[in-house]
């Protein structure tokens, strides 16, 4: 059972290029997440999605797009990479949200995808 | 505006004894707590967690107290292992529908033989 996949889990990218960030579940979840994890620092949310179709912004989602056209995939983009997005970045997936039926369920996090950029 | 504060960025204790890991949060909204653990080059591995209509929930070697009054949560590790070793992080929610958790910075601790 894979989990949540991520890829690729380094890269290296110059200022002004472009990369997506894949992540995929396997655990037929609804909610996915995306954080990103600064050094010395706890992880901070970038962007969610509630189901396929549906995406909302977290707390930092400046410099980032993303998209959920299926359950199992929630791709992110950075378009112009700055310094600033050096980082690592997690993606996740739950069940359910907070609360209700098949609410209250933990995230599962993927190893993460470690980014710099030069 | 840390919302989510974890004041002890390590923690040493010795394998055998009580590991004690404290969280403070400022937001009242708050409603549903967490504890992740994580080691090196991998992502947060779920713990345990709390609802905030309890004082405590236990799993095992780990139990998680709530103080709804002080804002603060702790994880006690009892007994503690080398393979306890990790960075572990609170993590707070507030919001109904998708679990915008808000994360501490995290705490290393080290378990000595």
């Amino acid at each position: 059972n894979a989990g949540v996949t991520q890829t690729p889990k380094f890269r290296i990218l110059k200022i002004g290029q472009s990369m997506t960030l894949q992540c995929a579940q396997d655990m037929n979840h609804n909610y996915m997440y995306w954080y990103r994890q600064d050094p010395g620092m706890g992880l901070k949310l970038i962007y969610y999605s509630v189901g396929a179709g549906i995406t909302d912004k977290g707390e930092v989602p400046n410099g980032y797009n993303v998209s959920r056209s299926t359950t199992e995939d929630f791709p992110l983009r950075l378009e112009l990479a700055a310094p600033s997005q050096t980082s690592v970045y997690f993606c996740a997936s739950s069940y359910g949200g907070v609360g209700g039926a098949g609410g209250n369920q933990p995230q599962h996090f993927g190893d993460g995808t470690r980014l710099s950029i030069l | 505006d840390q919302q989510v504060k974890q004041n002890s960025p390590s923690l040493s204790v010795q394998e055998g004894r009580i590991s004690i890991l404290n969280c403070d949060y400022t937001n009242s909204m708050f409603d549903y707590f967490l504890w992740y653990k994580k080691y090196p080059a991998e992502g947060p591995t779920f713990l345990i967690s709390i609802s905030s209509i309890k004082d405590k929930n236990e799993d095992g070697r780990f139990t998680v107290f709530l103080n709804k009054s002080a804002k603060h949560l702790s994880l006690h590790i009892v007994p503690s292992q080398p393979g306890d070793s990790a960075v572990y992080f609170c993590a707070a929610s507030a919001t109904q529908g998708a679990q915008k958790l808000v994360f501490g910075q995290g705490t290393r601790l080290t378990i000595n033989p």
